[in-house]
């Protein structure tokens, strides 16, 4: 059965500062890997989707990696604002499965 | 505009009681799913549709029921046999029969009297 684990739970960092949120998982027979945005009592808004056959993608100010092998992704943000305060989450699309698995999320809060 | 609209954003319900929540897409999306959100826990699959006329159950489907009669549509009812209901729900929708980018509603919160 796939888990995926977001770790740390809850993350402060001061304005500006470049950061990086860690997802992992540990079936690596997946379709793709996808990372999104909550913010308080909202639905969530997808930030970007990594194909099993791709390494990284960019948009913006956010890039994620994918290392399939290992079992890992990241979501590196730079240059942090306020405004990215907010929970990400991962969720990872297994193989032979027509569903997402989704980690419990970072909670990120970016110090004035 | 295009996405993904639930109503209504909050719901009281008594014990007991049947409720329904709405769901519906214009993104011209096969696959739909409802999920359920606890404090301090991730999304858990309750059911979901590749296509219309066909659904599965999810993780935890126990107490709930879903349609899909219509594409852009796929409403979800929690039923007096769910014991714990009081939940954030939300509904999402994807293309690539389920292998693509999944596009969320702004939200249920679903609260037991």
């Amino acid at each position: 059965k796939q888990e995926v684990t977001q770790i740390p739970a809850a993350l402060s960092v001061p304005e500006g500062e470049n950061l990086v949120l860690n997802c992992s998982f540990t079936d690596s027979a997946i379709y793709n890997l996808q990372w999104f945005r909550q913010d308080p009592g909202k639905g969530l808004t997808s930030l970007l989707l990594i194909q099993s056959s791709q390494r990284e993608q960019t948009s913006g100010r956010l890039n994620a990696s994918l290392d399939k092998s290992s079992g890992r992704s990241t979501l590196y943000i730079a240059a942090s604002q306020p405004g990215d305060s907010a929970t990400y989450l991962c969720a990872v699309d297994q193989f032979g499965n027509e569903k997402l698995t989704f980690g419990t999320g970072t909670r990120l809060t970016i110090i004035p | 505009d295009g996405g993904i609209t639930q109503s209504p954003k909050y719901l009281f319900r008594k014990e007991g009681q049947n409720v329904t929540l709405s769901c519906e897409q214009n993104l011209n999306h096969d696959a739909m799913y409802w999920y359920r959100q606890d404090p301090g826990q991730g999304l858990r699959l309750i059911y979901y549709s590749q296509i219309v006329n066909d659904f599965q159950k999810g993780d935890i489907a126990e107490g709930y029921s879903v349609s899909r009669e219509k594409k852009e549509s796929f409403p979800l009812t929690v039923t007096s046999a769910q014991k714990n209901p009081t939940a954030f729900y939300l509904c999402a929708s994807s293309s690539d029969r389920g292998h693509g980018t999944q596009y969320f509603g702004p939200g249920t919160r679903l609260t037991v009297l």
